[in-house]
């Protein structure tokens, strides 16, 4: 089976930095994403990795490391509009479904 | 390039009734994912289309089943309505196998 765990809430200062960390068990695994999601709105695409290491988009970044079954997503220069919930995802190699966890929201304080 | 749409944005319904969601999908992508989404929840994986074939089921039971059209458009469609089928229900579509999916605004379902 699959199983996810992020921390539920967390707050931060705007100009800031924060990583939210995700954990996953995977009976297979093919890639990782993270989404936003705005309060009432539709999950928005972040970033995706497959393989090791860093990826690096604008001030988000996303770190995978496969064998501790670990991501982080990381926000630089937080801005007031960062404030919602970060979801992580895992894809399945067996099903290709892929498997929310229950998301990260963010607080971003003046 | 037309985004995701969904129908209708908000629905009440009564226990034991039954609805239909339709989204269509982006242009250019083949593959449509369903997904329920709780308040304070991540989205929960319904089931997935591809080629107008069921292509991957999460938990639901039988009562949740899904259509795909050749325009690849696709419907949801809940029998026998409970009062926990209350949720976001969204509709996000990918290319096969792709990295992206794009999420339509959702329909907001109310069963009382």
């Amino acid at each position: 089976g699959q199983n996810i765990d992020q921390p539920t809430e967390m707050t931060a200062t705007e100009g800031a930095i924060v990583q939210i960390n995700c954990t996953y068990q995977t009976s297979g695994f093919n890639g990782l994403f993270w989404y936003q999601q705005h309060a009432g709105e539709a999950p928005t695409f972040l970033s995706y990795n497959v393989l090791d290491g860093l990826e690096e988009k604008g001030r988000f970044s996303s770190f995978l490391s496969r064998s501790k079954g670990y991501s982080y997503l990381l926000l630089k220069e937080l801005q007031m509009k960062d404030s919602a919930s970060y979801l992580c995802a895992v894809r399945s190699n067996r099903d290709d479904k892929i498997i929310f966890g229950k998301g990260t929201r963010l607080h971003i304080l003046p | 390039e037309t985004g995701v749409t969904q129908s209708p944005t908000h629905l009440i319904k009564t226990r034991g009734q039954q609805v239909t969601l339709r989204c269509s999908s982006q242009s250019g992508h083949n593959t449509v994912s369903w997904y329920q989404q709780a308040l304070g929840q991540g989205p929960q994986f319904i089931f997935q289309y591809y080629r107008e074939e069921e292509n991957g089921r999460g938990n639901f039971p039988p009562r949740f089943s899904g259509l795909q059209f050749p325009n690849y458009s696709s419907e949801l469609n809940v029998n026998a309505l409970e009062l926990d089928d209350s949720a976001l229900y969204l509709c996000a579509s990918s290319t096969a196998r792709g990295n992206e999916q794009f999420f339509g605004p959702g329909t907001r379902l109310t069963v009382l």
